[in-house]
């Protein structure tokens, strides 16, 4: 049973490139999000789906946005990447009220 | 100001130590309450869940929750080394549950051997 996977781990970007992160779970959950975690900030929320088609923004979407065209994934798309998005990025699902299980996440710089 | 503060540490102690945690909160509609532990470069996993006021224990593990303070708690008896990593608190308010949690920015527990 996989979890929560996320690709690719890592990667580097010029500032101005773009790129999308994936994530995929197995466990048919209906909600999912994206969030990134950054020295002193802990985790913050970039945007969120409760079910497939529909997404959401979070604490801080400036700069990124989501599609959930497949219930199991949940794209983050960075379309003009900037030092200030240089974060790791995590990815995590829920059913209900449960618990919320993560994925490993990703780093992202951007140079 | 945050809504959930929480003291970065990071904190070193002896193995076999008594270790507090804690986090304090301003949104007086936070009902839900866990703490998750995150090893490095790994994803948070959930340790503790606990709802409303009061303790929760677990092991070696104890929650509490004083929502009349607004401050919750985690008390690792008995410390290993292997609990050496982040504790980040989180919290919700009572809904469908949609809503993602509200972190902390995490403890970092150094336990030495």
């Amino acid at each position: 049973n996989a979890g929560v996977t996320q690709t690719p781990k890592f990667r580097v970007l010029k500032t101005g490139q773009s790129m999308t992160l994936l994530c995929a779970q197995d466990m048919n959950h209906e909600y999912m999000y994206w969030y990134r975690q950054d020295p002193g900030m802990g985790l913050r929320l970039i945007h969120y789906s409760v079910g497939e088609g529909t997404t959401a923004k979070g604490e801080v979407p400036d700069g990124y946005n989501v599609s959930r065209l497949k219930k199991q994934n949940f794209l983050l798309g960075l379309e003009s990447a900037a030092p200030s998005q240089t974060s790791v990025y995590f990815c995590a699902s829920k059913v209900g009220t449960g618990e919320l299980f993560f994925g490993e996440g990703s780093r992202l710089t951007v140079l | 100001q945050k809504e959930v503060e929480q003291d970065p540490g990071p904190l070193s102690v002896p193995e076999g130590a008594i270790v507090s945690l804690n986090c304090t909160y301003s949104n007086s509609a936070f009902q839900y309450f866990m703490w998750y532990r995150q090893y490095s470069r790994k994803g948070p996993e959930l340790l503790m869940y606990t709802y409303s006021s009061g303790n929760k224990e677990d092991g070696r593990f104890t929650a509490q929750v004083d929502k009349s303070s607004k401050y919750i708690s985690l008390f690792i008896r008995d410390s290993q080394p292997s609990d050496s990593a982040t504790y980040l608190c989180a919290m919700r308010a009572m809904d469908t549950g949609r809503r993602a949690l509200t972190f902390g920015s995490g403890t970092r527990l150094q336990v030495q051997p």
